[in-house]
């Protein structure tokens, strides 16, 4: 079966933790995006890679990182510098033949700081 | 940066009534989606539309890109209980220059009343 899978469903951390989100995808896509959606908003763009080993900041970056070692992976770091944490998490990934659009998402990872 | 008004934000229908939902933009699109998701869950593609003018069905679904390429609609006929969830339009502006991001609306939340 060919998808997204983001582990895990539901993530608790106490404050001042770094915490790592997984996304791992098998449909051969060379675009990865993580959004992050916030109760009653749309999504919102925290990075995206086209291409392994490259990577660019979206609208809210800001006390996030990530990485881009390998294609089917595309793991992201809620540092501690990230003031409001708390969210649900959405991985997606999309071919290069798409030309940006149909983007296909993962179930989702609901982080939970406190 | 680029923003998609999703109207309405909400709708209450009866089960069989018919639905319809649009986007807009003031600038122009290459590309239009509709996704639905459900609570705790991620966006599901429902219809991808790459041409001005194109009417395109999924099921019960259908969608359209407008002539004008700054707006979208998607209908859905005979409502039934399980097209409850959230509604996001999203679109690939013309303006990014070969980006692969999307731009999304807040979403258009669907209850159907049995």
């Amino acid at each position: 079966d060919g998808g997204i899978t983001q582990s895990p469903k539901y993530l608790f951390r106490k404050e001042g933790q770094n915490v790592t989100l997984s996304c791992e995808q098998n449909l051969n896509h060379d675009a990865m995006y993580w959004y992050r959606q916030d109760p009653g908003q749309g999504l919102r763009l925290i990075y995206y890679s086209q291409i392994v080993n490259d990577f660019q900041k979206g609208d809210i970056a800001e006390g996030y990182s990530v990485s881009r070692e390998k294609k089917e992976s595309f793991p992201l770091t809620v540092t501690s510098a990230q003031k409001n944490p708390t969210a649900f998490y959405l991985c997606a990934s999309s071919s290069a033949a798409s030309g940006g659009g149909e983007q296909y998402f993962g179930p989702g990872t609901r982080l939970t700081v406190t | 940066g680029q923003q998609l008004n999703q109207s309405p934000q909400s709708m209450f229908i009866q089960e069989g009534e018919d639905v319809s939902m649009n986007c807009t933009s003031s600038s122009i699109f290459n590309t239009w989606l509709w996704y639905k998701q459900d609570p705790g869950e991620g966006p599901v593609l429902l219809i991808a539309l790459y041409k001005a003018g194109e009417l395109t069905s999924n099921g019960r679904l259908t969608a359209q890109f407008g002539i004008t390429r700054k707006d979208s609609f998607l209908n859905i006929s005979a409502s039934i209980p399980s097209d409850v969830g959230i509604y996001f339009c999203a679109g690939h502006p013309l303006t990014q220059g070969g980006s692969e991001k999307l731009v999304f609306g807040k979403g258009t939340k669907l209850t159907v009343n049995p």
